[in-house]
């Protein structure tokens, strides 16, 4: 089955820093979704990537899908105490059964 | 447009008792999927419904079991409770649902403590 790996798993950075989160898939990627979650509460929908390639942006985040590598990155330029969170990737598993799996997560904290 | 509410937002249960839980989707949105979240395990897909129809289902035990409703409302119980049952409970509806252009939305969850 396929699955999602993020990493860093935690990261601390001071306030103004820029940061960088990777989401690698074990399979092909169909599709790949970032998520911002606040502890204890629902996943907040940041982007959707669907070609490799592609790249977008929201705000001072920023997210790049490269299918080759199966491996999806999410940039934080001058980062606020407002982008802490956990950061979640998503991703279609395709076929018959399609859904959508979650990664393992990073926990990210800013330091004013 | 109002969200995805789930209800209720907190609940306290003891093993071996049942459990219902709510979700409205966003109007007009006919998927409603299921997450179960735990420190352990992550998020975790337990089932998708479309249409009233569950077109999806995660790798749970019988135990945990849905529907939805024409209003597209939907509910999940669970039965038999389990101290490993405690977690938070999202739903997320989306237009499509298994559509590579359907993005989820989540509520806020529910929290399933089990003593």
């Amino acid at each position: 089955s396929q699955e999602l790996e993020q990493s860093p798993q935690s990261l601390i950075v001071q306030e103004g820093k820029n940061l960088t989160i990777n989401c690698t898939s074990s399979k092909t990627l169909y599709g790949l979704y970032w998520y911002k979650q606040k502890y204890g509460e629902g996943l907040i929908f940041l982007m959707m990537l669907q070609k490799g390639g592609e790249e977008k942006s929201h705000e001072k985040i920023t997210a790049k899908l490269d299918e080759k590598k199966q491996q999806s990155s999410l940039h934080i330029t001058a980062s606020q105490p407002s982008h802490a969170g956990i950061y979640l990737c998503g991703s279609q598993t395709g076929g018959a059964t399609n859904k959508l799996i979650f990664g393992t997560g990073t926990l990210l904290a800013v330091q004013p | 447009k109002a969200g995805v509410t789930q209800t209720p937002r907190y609940l306290i249960k003891t093993r071996g008792q049942q459990v219902t839980l709510s979700c409205s989707p966003i109007s007009g949105h006919r998927s409603v999927s299921w997450y179960q979240q735990t420190p352990g395990q992550g998020l975790q897909f337990l089932f998708e419904y479309f249409s009233e129809t569950q077109r999806n289902k995660g790798n749970f035990p019988g135990r945990f079991s849905g529907r939805q409703f024409s209003n597209s409302r939907s509910e999940m119980n669970v039965s038999t409770l389990e101290l490993g049952d405690s977690a938070l409970y999202l739903c997320a509806s989306s237009l499509k649902g298994g559509s590579y252009n359907s993005p989820l939305h989540f509520g806020n969850g529910t929290r399933l403590t089990v003593t």
